[in-house]
C-alpha cells in the first residue's frame, strides 16, 4: 500500500503480558517515529529511527518499551509487562527525511487495551 | 508547564461559520508550526505548515504564528460539515520530533 501500515489495529491483553506492535513505514521513508495518544494527554513522542543512526529512546516512559528498526523498514515496538496505563493508540509515522518541516505521514494506530 | 498548551474544549459551530483555534508554547527554539487534522479512528494528517512567524493561507484555512506571544492560531473559514475532526497544533523540536497540543474537537452543523 501507499500508506502507513500498522498492526493489529486492535489489541486486549491482560496485565503482565507483552506486547509487539508493527509498523510497515511508506517505501524510500528514512525516517520512522512512535508516538503515543491517550485521551485526554494529546500525542506523546516515543522514539525515532533514522536510516542507521542510534534511535532516540528519549520519549519511552520506561525500561518496559523497547522498539527496533530491521533493515532500515519495517520497525516493532515492544511493551513488556503491559500495565493499564499502557492502554493507549500507538501511532507510528514515517517521514522522507528528518529535515525538520514537520510534515510527518502517520498509520491508523494500533489501539491497545489492558485489563 | 507544558510545552505546548491548546485548550481540549469541544466546538460546535454551524454550516459556514469561521472556526478559530489556537495553542500556546513556551519553548522559544521552535521555528516550525504544524496544525494536523485528525478524523475519528485515523491518524493525524498534516493541515499546515509555518515557518517562523507569519501568516499562511491554503484555500479556507490560514494559520497564523506569533513567536513574540508564542502563540500560534488556525482559522477555517466557510466551515462544511466534512471539516469535523480533531485539530492538534504541533511544534518541531528538531529531527522531525514533534510536539503536539492535545486537540480541538470540532463538529460543523449542517
Amino acid at each position: 500500500g501507499a500508506g502507513v501500515s500498522q498492526s493489529p489495529s486492535n489489541k486486549v491483553t491482560e496485565k503482565g503480558k507483552d506486547v509487539e506492535l508493527r509498523c510497515d513505514p511508506i517505501s524510500g521513508h528514512t525516517a520512522l517515529y512512535w508516538y503515543r495518544q491517550s485521551l485526554g494527554q494529546g500525542l506523546e513522542f516515543l522514539i525515532y529511527f533514522q536510516g542507521n543512526s542510534a534511535p532516540d529512546k528519549s520519549g519511552l516512559p520506561s525500561d518496559r518499551f523497547s522498539a527496533e528498526r530491521t533493515g532500515g523498514s519495517v520497525s516493532t515496538l515492544t511493551i513488556q509487562r503491559t500495565q493499564q496505563e499502557d492502554s493507549a493508540v500507538y501511532l507510528c509515522a514515517s517521514s522522507p527525511t528528518s529535515a525538520g518541516t514537520g510534515e510527518l505521514f502517520f498509520g491508523e494506530g494500533s489501539r491497545l487495551t489492558v485489563l | 508547564q507544558k510545552e505546548v498548551e491548546q485548550d481540549p474544549g469541544p466546538l460546535s459551530v454551524p454550516e459556514g461559520a469561521i472556526v478559530s483555534l489556537n495553542c500556546t508554547y513556551s519553548n522559544s527554539a521552535f521555528q516550525y508550526f504544524m496544525w494536523y487534522r485528525q478524523y475519528s479512528r485515523k491518524g493525524p494528517e498534516l493541515l499546515m505548515y509555518t515557518y517562523s512567524s507569519g501568516n499562511k493561507e491554503d484555500g479556507r484555512f490560514t494559520a497564523q504564528v506569533d513567536k513574540s506571544s508564542k502563540y500560534i492560531s488556525l482559522f477555517i473559514r466557510d466551515s462544511q460539515p466534512s471539516d469535523s475532526a480533531t485539530y492538534l497544533c504541533a511544534m518541531e523540536r528538531g529531527n522531525n520530533r514533534l510536539a503536539f497540543g492535545k486537540g480541538n474537537q470540532v463538529v460543523v452543523i449542517p
